[in-house]
């Protein structure tokens, strides 16, 4: 069975720091890589994706992932923290061969001090 | 703009009463999805669906249905609610082969 474990429920950053959300995941085959934002009361919002091709993945809003096989991890990044990134992140994962079973982690939520 | 829109947004009703939870897209997408999401367990499937007459049962299905009779609408119907069924629900669409979702807003309901 495929799973998504998001170790920390809660990151704290200076606005204007680097921020870093872990992520690692346990699937069988090549791995497709997700990442989603949720504002308060609002739906999820994509932000990135890994499928194939260079570790580093760029998405929305600044934010890029690096995927690394060999630790199982797609930590999100962003060099410059803004308060408005404050949120709910989601990272989720689905094996190649079945799109639609996606699993998602249990979310971390994001709080840049101004 | 194609989007993806649920209805109520909020519901209160009570333990064995028949809730039907909206979701209605405008992205012609084939697939879509229905999640719950609870607090300390991220968003968890319930049902989904890749096309008209075709429906699956997802991690957490017992006490839910859904049924697809156009590519737009995908309503999940709790038969005889459950207290244990107090959740935010999410539907979602995606593309083929692209693998992002596109979410609703959310309907919040609680079971009381």
């Amino acid at each position: 069975a495929q799973s998504v474990a998001q170790p920390e429920d809660q990151v704290n950053v200076a606005e204007g720091n680097p921020l870093t959300v872990k992520c690692t995941y346990s699937v069988s085959g090549n791995p497709y890589l997700f990442w989603y934002v949720q504002y308060p009361n609002r739906g999820l919002q994509f932000l990135l994706k890994y499928i194939t091709g260079d570790n580093l993945v760029k998405g929305s809003y600044g934010f890029e992932a690096e995927f690394n096989k060999s630790q199982t991890s797609f930590h999100l990044k962003k060099p410059s923290a803004l308060v408005s990134d404050s949120a709910l992140y989601f990272c989720a994962v689905r094996a190649s061969g079945s799109y639609q079973k996606v699993t998602f982690g249990t979310g971390t939520k994001l709080q840049v001090i101004p | 703009d194609a989007e993806i829109t649920q209805s109520p947004r909020h519901k209160i009703t009570e333990t064995g009463r028949q809730v039907t939870l909206a979701c209605h897209q405008t992205w012609n997408h084939n697939n879509m999805f229905w999640y719950r999401q609870d607090l300390g367990h991220g968003l968890r499937l319930i049902h989904y669906s890749y096309g008209v007459q075709d429906t699956n049962k997802g991690e957490v299905s017992d006490g839910y249905s859904v049924s697809r009779s156009n590519t737009e609408d995908l309503p999940l119907t709790l038969e005889s609610a459950a207290s244990s069924q107090t959740s935010v629900y999410f539907c979602a669409s995606s593309p083929l082969n692209t693998g992002e979702l596109f979410f609703g807003e959310g309907s919040r309901l609680t079971v009381l």
